[in-house]
């Protein structure tokens, strides 16, 4: 079954710190792997996309890494901000699957300052 | 830019009654999606359209029907409400070949 599983469920850190999201798939065969941001209240927005031959891509102080192998991808945060605060998720696609997308169930990350 | 367009933003139903959620985009995307999500359980699935004149259903499709109207606009009916359909309701689209998606802001639903 093609699952997709988020650690941790959710994430309290200082302003300026750095974190680190988890994300595991068994979703086969394997097309590409995205990051959304979903700010409270909205719907989510693409940050990053992954696909099998890339290993690490950065947008700004976002930092994605995958490793095909293990089936994980990681996307790390650097001098964490207020305006980081809210829920990561993770969104893989596979191969001929009519366009459907298997979401995580997402990290909610806050900020404090 | 309007992106993807979901109208009502908030609704309260009585259980039994029927409503319908409209969604449009303006990015001439042939995929939409309608997703309600809940705490704890992320976005679930319950119709899509892969191309105008087509839909099927997704994950939790169960009393929820769907119309694609034109390639700008995907409605999500509920005809009797239950409490158990309170949740928040995502549209979404994306370009078909493409693995982005677009979601409209929302609508929070609460059935008493």
């Amino acid at each position: 079954k093609n699952q997709v599983e988020q650690s941790p469920q959710s994430l309290i850190i200082l302003e300026g710190k750095n974190c680190t999201l988890q994300c595991n798939y068994t979703v086969s065969p394997f097309s590409n792997l995205r990051w959304y941001k979903q700010d409270t209240g909205r719907g989510p927005v693409s940050l990053t996309i992954m696909t099998f031959s890339e290993n690490t891509k950065s947008n700004g102080r976002y930092t994605a890494t995958l490793d095909a192998d293990t089936k994980q991808s990681s996307l790390h945060i650097t001098a964490s901000q207020l305006s980081d605060s809210a829920s990561y998720i993770c969104v893989v696609s596979a191969l001929g699957n009519t366009g459907k997308l298997i979401f995580g169930q997402g990290t909610t990350l806050q900020v404090k300052p | 830019n309007a992106g993807v367009t979901q109208t009502p933003k908030f609704q309260v139903l009585k259980t039994g009654q029927s409503m319908t959620l409209q969604c449009a985009q303006d990015m001439n995307h042939n995929s939409m999606y309608w997703y309600r999500q809940d705490p704890g359980m992320g976005l679930r699935l319950i119709y899509y359209s892969a191309s105008e004149g087509t839909t099927d259903k997704g994950e939790v499709p169960n009393g929820y029907n769907v119309s694609r109207l034109n390639k700008r606009e995907f409605s999500l009916r509920l005809e009797s409400a239950a409490p158990s359909q309170t949740s928040v309701y995502f549209c979404a689209s994306k370009r078909q070949g493409d693995t982005e998606a677009f979601f409209g802001q929302g609508t929070r639903l609460t059935v008493v």
